[in-house]
């Protein structure tokens, strides 16, 4: 069974433009949650969503969003760059096909973003 | 407060025990999490209790959780240098494993 597979896996971009992170959860798995993983500030959570809907979200700017596919594969959008938008980005795919929560958040290899 | 706490950095020796410590905040988290995290990866699940255990082993992992004051710790038994990495507890919040709030992690540095 394949795990989480995020890409890609490093990004360099230059501030002001955007940029789209793709997540494709375990096979079966219907959540997904995206977390930003920095130095200073560690794991803080973006958002989640669950059956294409946007269920949880963090304190994070307007400029990061997301959305989810009917497939349950997720895209997070950043825009106009930050220097201080560059961080790990990990999805954690949960949950089972009967929609029943799993205590399970199984996180892919991340998306390492840089912005000069 | 609003934080999940852990110490920053443990030392052990290979082949001792190690018991890394964490303070959660939300008396309503129904789990608790432990993840592992190795230079340039992602993280790892390596265990989980659920609140209302006072312990779980799995392996030479136990998870110890004190529900009264907070705190969760995890003891590695006979800690080998492959050990070596940083720990994060996330305990979840309302009712969403989807949310997950993280500690700031613990860097275990296992000696030969």
């Amino acid at each position: 069974k394949a795990g989480v597979t995020q890409t890609p896996r490093y990004l360099i971009k230059t501030r002001g433009q955007q940029v789209t992170l793709s997540c494709s959860p375990i096979s079966g798995h219907r959540s997904v949650s995206w977390y930003q993983q920095t130095p200073g500030q560690g794991l803080q959570f973006l958002f989640e969503y669950f059956s294409e809907t946007q269920r949880n979200k963090g304190n994070f700017p307007g400029r990061f969003s997301g959305r989810q596919f009917s497939n349950s594969r997720s895209e997070m959008n950043v825009s106009t760059l930050e220097l201080g938008d560059s961080a790990l980005y990990l999805c954690a795919s949960s949950g089972t096909a009967q929609g029943v929560g799993n205590t399970e958040a199984f996180f892919g290899q991340g998306t390492r973003l840089t912005v000069v | 407060g609003e934080d999940v706490e852990q110490s920053l950095f443990l030392s052990v020796r290979e082949g001792d025990s190690s018991v890394i410590n964490c303070t959660y905040t939300d008396s309503s988290s129904t789990y608790l999490y432990w993840y592992k995290q190795e230079p340039g990866a992602g993280l790892q699940l390596l265990t989980y209790i659920f609140s209302n255990m006072d312990m779980k082993q799995d392996q030479r992992l136990t998870v110890l959780l004190n529900k009264k004051d907070k705190h969760l710790s995890l003891r590695i038994a006979d800690t080998q240098t492959g050990d070596s990495a940083i720990y994060f507890c996330a305990e979840n919040r309302e009712g969403s494993q989807g949310n997950l709030i993280f500690g700031k992690g613990t860097k275990l540095s296992v000696k030969p």
